[in-house]
């Protein structure tokens, strides 16, 4: 199974500030045939399902804001957040759907310093 | 808009079934794989199972094999778990989620409550 190593466990910024959340996995994400990272980055806020974000580690889905970004090839991916803004709190996944058994980080907390 | 909403979920004894249903709206449900993802409440993300969009191929957790099953019905647009030989650790909120060939998993449902307690 590929492991997903995600850090830090929680994270405090400023609003305004950037946040920079990192993601590590066990074996290569990227498939060659299709030039393609399975790498997908989702929000939950509390009690709500997740949201996906970014996917293809660097593609930001329909209606979410310029400011979350994704980068990152092979195994090791980063989602930053370039100003915080308030609706932001929650918690931040990455996931790998490279192959199955799909598997998650464990999550990131972040909050408001 | 695309919706899913699941159903099922419930207070259920150790070692009983409990069959999960995911009813999707708003879109062509046959056009796409789906899933199931789990969540202990206050814990993180747990990737349950997987059927290609015509039901062809599925994909379990190690932990659910032998003892989940995950089937569709395209011409009810409805996506099933059905859960046997329950365990405590099975208790979880349960997520069904679309994944498009071209995205990762972009609709969940709001998800249902399963608690497996005697």
């Amino acid at each position: 199974d590929i492991v997903m190593t995600q850090s830090p466990d929680s994270l405090a910024v400023s609003l305004g500030e950037r946040a920079t959340i990192n993601c590590k996995s066990s074996q290569s994400l990227f498939y060659s045939s299709d030039n393609k990272n399975y790498l997908a980055w989702y929000q939950q806020r509390p009690g709500q399902p997740p949201k996906l974000l970014i996917y293809w580690a660097s593609t930001r889905e329909s209606g979410v804001p310029d400011r979350f970004s994704g980068s990152g090839s092979g195994t090791e991916f980063t989602l930053t957040i370039s100003s915080l803004q308030a609706e932001d709190v929650a918690v931040y996944y990455c996931h790998q759907y490279y192959s199955t058994p799909y598997t998650f980080g464990r999550g990131t907390n972040l909050e408001i310093k | 808009q695309v919706q899913l909403v699941e159903s099922g979920g419930g207070v259920v004894q150790p070692g009983r079934s409990l069959r999960l249903s995911c009813a999707a709206s708003g879109s062509t449900f046959s056009h796409y794989g789906m899933h199931w993802v789990r969540q202990v409440p206050g814990k993180g993300l747990e990737w349950v199972a997987a059927i290609w969009y015509d039901g062809s191929n599925k994909y379990y957790a190690d932990s659910v094999k032998g003892r989940f099953t995950i089937s569709r019905d395209n011409s009810k647009n409805t996506l099933y778990l059905q859960m046997n030989s329950l365990r405590a650790e099975d208790t979880a909120v349960y997520y069904c989620a679309r994944r498009p060939e071209t995205t990762a998993f972009d609709v969940w449902g709001q998800g249902t409550m399963v608690t497996v307690s005697s």
